[in-house]
């Protein structure tokens, strides 16, 4: 079936370190990735996103790439800092409707 | 900041007591979709409406679990003879037109089972 698998579970950096969290997923069909960032007892918040047609999208500090013929995609934060602290999401649309998220990142840069 | 809107924010309810749940989507969103998020997991899909048609439901969804949207705005998700394994938080998002759009979340009911 549909998955998404998503690593590192946990990542420490020192602020203005970089942080890189990968995901794959299964489905060679899914043309639609966003990532998300949660706050402890928030909503999670679409922070960027790429299409299939696209292999790499920019917006300020936050980066994602995606190699389909992988089915591999990352985010990369550059100069990260203490208010990046929060989990990440991966999602992948499976399907028309149906979007499966990874597991999780839980991001600490620390001061 | 007219964002999607989840009530109630908390339930605490006994094994076995029916709970609804209900959703404002953003004002102009004709999608909605409830997913199911327990501690340290990602959100995990539970349904999908497009208007007032729920045109895709998990096979994880058992038949305890149901989900209207009637006149294609606000929806609601019922869990009938709740169980333990229930307690997650409940999240709502919904996005806007035709093909794919980023989706908007709201905060989420937290159930609590005793």
């Amino acid at each position: 079936g549909e998955n998404v698998e998503q690593h590192p579970s946990t990542l420490s950096v020192q602020e203005g370190d970089s942080a890189v969290i990968k995901c794959t997923y299964s489905d060679s069909a899914s043309n639609y990735f966003p990532w998300y960032k949660q706050e402890l007892g928030k909503r999670p918040q679409l922070i960027i996103d790429i299409r299939s047609n696209v292999g790499e999208k920019k917006d300020q500090r936050i980066a994602v790439t995606l190699n389909k013929t992988a089915k591999h995609f990352s985010l990369h934060i550059t100069e990260t800092q203490p208010e990046d602290s929060a989990v990440y999401f991966c999602a992948a649309k499976a399907g028309t409707y149906k979007y499966i998220f990874g597991t999780g990142t839980r991001l600490k840069v620390l001061a | 900041d007219t964002g999607v809107s989840q009530d109630p924010r908390h339930k605490i309810t006994k094994r076995g007591q029916n709970v609804t749940f209900r959703c404002d989507p953003i004002s102009e969103h004709n999608r909605l979709y409830w997913y199911r998020q327990t501690l340290g997991q990602g959100p995990e899909f539970l349904t999908y409406f497009q208007n007032e048609a729920q045109l895709e439901k998990s096979r994880l969804l058992s038949d305890r679990f149901s989900a209207e949207r009637p006149k294609g705005s606000f929806s609601t998700l019922e869990i009938q003879r709740t169980e333990q394994g229930d307690s997650a938080m409940y999240l709502c998002a919904s996005s806007f037109g035709q093909g794919t759009q980023p989706q908007h979340f709201g905060d989420g009911t937290r159930l609590s089972i005793l």
